[in-house]
């Protein structure tokens, strides 16, 4: 199975800030990548796909890049709304596999 | 407005079975692959199984943690899918949702709000 490591796990960040969050593959995955936001209580979103592509509805402040292994995934200027926790998730090959989560808070 | 829509969880022992139930609306449910994503309380997210579509010959696949175990299957007549859990245990204690394939790649665009599965003696 594919592992998929994301860093840090959690990240203590103010409105306005750029928040920043690694993944990486154990091995090569393409641009097979994506990106969700959860919220407790709530099911995942996904905000991201094929590592770089905005779903549809999803604001311009989150993008993310890479290829191969490893993975970024940036919030521009993060809003109170974005406070949750962000999961990648590789889709390259069965089975699919998330990252353990990044959770970002209040400063 | 797509929607899906899971049922059946609850308090099952160890070794027991449980089926869960997922109904889609809003959507050409035929033209979608679907799946089943669990969440233990504090975990991350863990995809379970997939099913394709009647074009892709309903073709299946199984996380490793359930494979010979749970088995997903689809009613194109309800727009629903369903997971029978066999044999279950402890460690499948989580949070049930159905998924919906993306479409462009093997991930989730669309969830449901998920069903609680309590595997307990």
């Amino acid at each position: 199975d594919i592992q998929m490591t994301q860093s840090p796990s959690t990240l203590s960040a103010s409105v306005g800030d750029r928040v920043t969050i690694t993944c990486r593959a154990s091995q090569t995955i393409n641009t097979y990548l994506a990106w969700y936001q959860q919220k407790p209580g709530e099911a995942p979103k996904i905000l991201i796909y094929k590592a770089s592509t905005l779903q549809t509805g999803v604001p311009s402040r989150f993008s993310g890049s890479g290829s191969g292994t490893e993975f970024t995934f940036t919030i521009s200027s993060l809003q109170p709304d974005d406070f949750a926790t962000y999961y990648c998730q590789q889709y390259s090959t069965f089975p699919l596999t998330f990252g353990g989560g990044s959770k970002v808070d209040i400063k | 407005e797509v929607q899906l829509v899971e049922s059946g969880g609850g308090l099952v022992r160890p070794g027991g079975s449980l089926r869960l139930s997922c109904t889609a609306s809003g959507f050409i449910f035929t033209d979608r692959y679907m799946d089943w994503v669990r969440q233990a309380p504090g975990q991350g997210p863990e995809w379970v199984a997939r099913i394709r579509n009647k074009p892709n010959s309903y073709t299946t696949e199984y996380a490793t943690s359930v494979k010979g175990r749970f088995t997903v299957s689809r009613d194109d007549s309800k727009n629903s899918i369903f997971l029978q859990m066999d044999s279950l245990r402890t460690e499948d204690t989580a949070i049930y949702y159905c998924a919906r394939d993306l479409q462009v790649g093997n991930a989730f665009d669309v969830w449901g709000q998920g069903t609680m599965v309590t595997v307990s003696s």
